[in-house]
């Protein structure tokens, strides 16, 4: 089955530390994007990358880091800049009509 | 003003109803819109494109007026399993490539 997968669904991180959030796709897309999602507020672009070893900054990107080895995987770094990194984080790529189709999304929680 | 604005609701209405949403966008050179489905604490969904000429797919009618800026859902006969969060999403050609905004979401809840 084509799709994307993210992992983990849930990630608990102490204040300080940097995680990593994985995303896969095996849809043959060029285009990936990372999102985060708060209550109450849409979704909001950290990072996208529209090709391998190419990305580019997003609204809100402070505080993440990405990388583009692979056309399949597109890996979000939160790191300890981040202010208010709990969050719920999306990750998608890009379709033929230009829709986006996305992971399940993986929980931060900071403790 | 925000580039996508959804009235957030909630909606709650009962089974069998029909039910239309609007949104608004602000930007002008907006280029393809869409809808997506958002359940509780999952990924969004694609629910439909939204074209000119106005589409539909069983009880989903969407349509698009690019003159005063707005596209609208409507869900006829509406069921239990429709509720949801509905998204309005607009795309953006940028320098940088495609950008999707994505409004707020309005909550659809339906009740027996």
């Amino acid at each position: 089955d084509g799709g994307i997968t993210q992992s983990p669904k849930y990630l608990f991180r102490k204040e300080g530390q940097n995680v990593t959030l994985s995303c896969e796709q095996n849809l043959n897309h060029d285009a990936m994007y990372w999102y985060r999602q708060d209550p109450g507020q849409g979704l909001r672009l950290i990072y996208y990358s529209q090709i391998v070893n190419d990305f580019q900054k997003g609204d809100i990107a402070e505080g993440y880091s990405v990388s583009r080895e692979k056309k399949e995987s597109f890996p979000l770094t939160v790191t300890s800049a981040q202010k208010n990194p709990t969050a719920f984080y999306l990750c998608a790529s890009r379709g033929e009509i230009n829709e986006q189709f996305f992971g399940p999304g993986t929980r931060l929680t900071v403790l | 003003r925000k580039e996508v604005e959804q009235d957030p609701g909630p909606f709650n209405v009962p089974e069998g109803a029909t039910v239309a949403f609007n949104c608004t966008y602000s930007n002008s050179a907006s280029q393809s819109f869409f809808w997506y489905r958002q359940d509780c604490r999952k990924e969004p969904k694609l629910l439909m494109s939204v074209y000119s000429s106005g589409n539909e797919d069983g009880r989903f009618t969407a349509q698009l007026n690019r003159a005063s800026q707005y596209i609208s859902l409507l869900i006829r006969d509406s069921k239990l399993s429709d509720s949801a969060t509905y998204l309005c999403v607009v795309r953006i050609l940028t320098g940088g490539g495609n950008k999707l905004t994505f409004g707020t979401g309005t909550q659809l809840k339906v009740e027996l």
